[in-house]
């Protein structure tokens, strides 16, 4: 069975902290890996997307890696800041599939 | 940048009664459908799929007489929760690929909250 996981799935951290957030994916075979921002209540917002040709992916602050080999992917954020406090979400994109399959995700905290 | 735009953002509805739940593409041509339900703390859950033009594809255990789904055109596919009980109040999204197709992302509406009382 294909799966997504995250760990931890929460994470509280002072302001100013880099941080790392972890997605594992159980088949190597993906076409592409998509991290998104949730925040409550509210609809899912794209911040990156690596294919599966890709080891990294930058926007501002972020910093996203793929490991397809070991099956992970990390969400770096450098300088964290309140604004950044919402549920982080990896999606894979299966070969297998033309469905998303989606981590339960990280609950992040940055406390001011 | 392809958007989903999807109505009505917040919904309170009676038991009993439907509630319908539209996604458009804005500035582009999505020729399927994903909508989600994401239940408090967890993550989002693939209802069904709907293709354009022809019958969707709902996930097992998905009912598919009490949400229907309709993607008549490129633009727009709906979601009716029909008979709305307080085991449906749940966080609705629908997402489309975006233009590229699968490969490269998808695109997802700022969801529905439903709550049934």
């Amino acid at each position: 069975k294909q799966e997504v996981t995250q760990i931890p799935a929460a994470l509280s951290v002072p302001e100013g902290e880099n941080l790392v957030l972890n997605c594992s994916f159980t088949d190597s075979a993906i076409y592409n890996l998509q991290w998104f921002r949730q925040d409550h209540g509210k609809g899912l917002t794209s911040l990156l997307l690596i294919q599966s040709s890709q080891r990294e992916q930058t926007s501002g602050r972020l910093n996203a890696s793929l490991d397809k080999s070991s099956g992970r992917s990390t969400l770096y954020i450098a300088a964290s800041q309140p604004g950044d406090s919402a549920t982080y979400l990896c999606a894979a994109l299966f070969e297998t599939s033309d469905q998303l399959t989606f981590g339960k995700g990280t609950k992040l905290s940055v406390i001011p | 940048g392809a958007v989903v735009s999807q109505h009505p953002s917040r919904v309170i509805c009676k038991s009993g009664t439907s509630v319908k739940i539209e996604c458009r593409s804005l500035d582009f041509q999505a020729t399927t459908m994903f909508w989600y339900r994401q239940f408090p703390k967890q993550s989002l859950m693939l209802m069904a799929t709907s293709n354009e033009g022809s019958k969707a594809t709902y996930e097992q255990g998905v009912e598919k007489d009490k949400f229907l789904i309709n993607h008549a055109s490129l633009t727009l596919s709906t979601l009716t929760v029909t008979s709305a009980h307080p085991e449906d109040s749940s966080f609705y999204i629908c997402s489309a690929p975006g233009t590229g197709g699968f490969n490269y992302g998808y695109t997802f509406g700022s969801g529905t909250r439903l709550t049934v009382v």
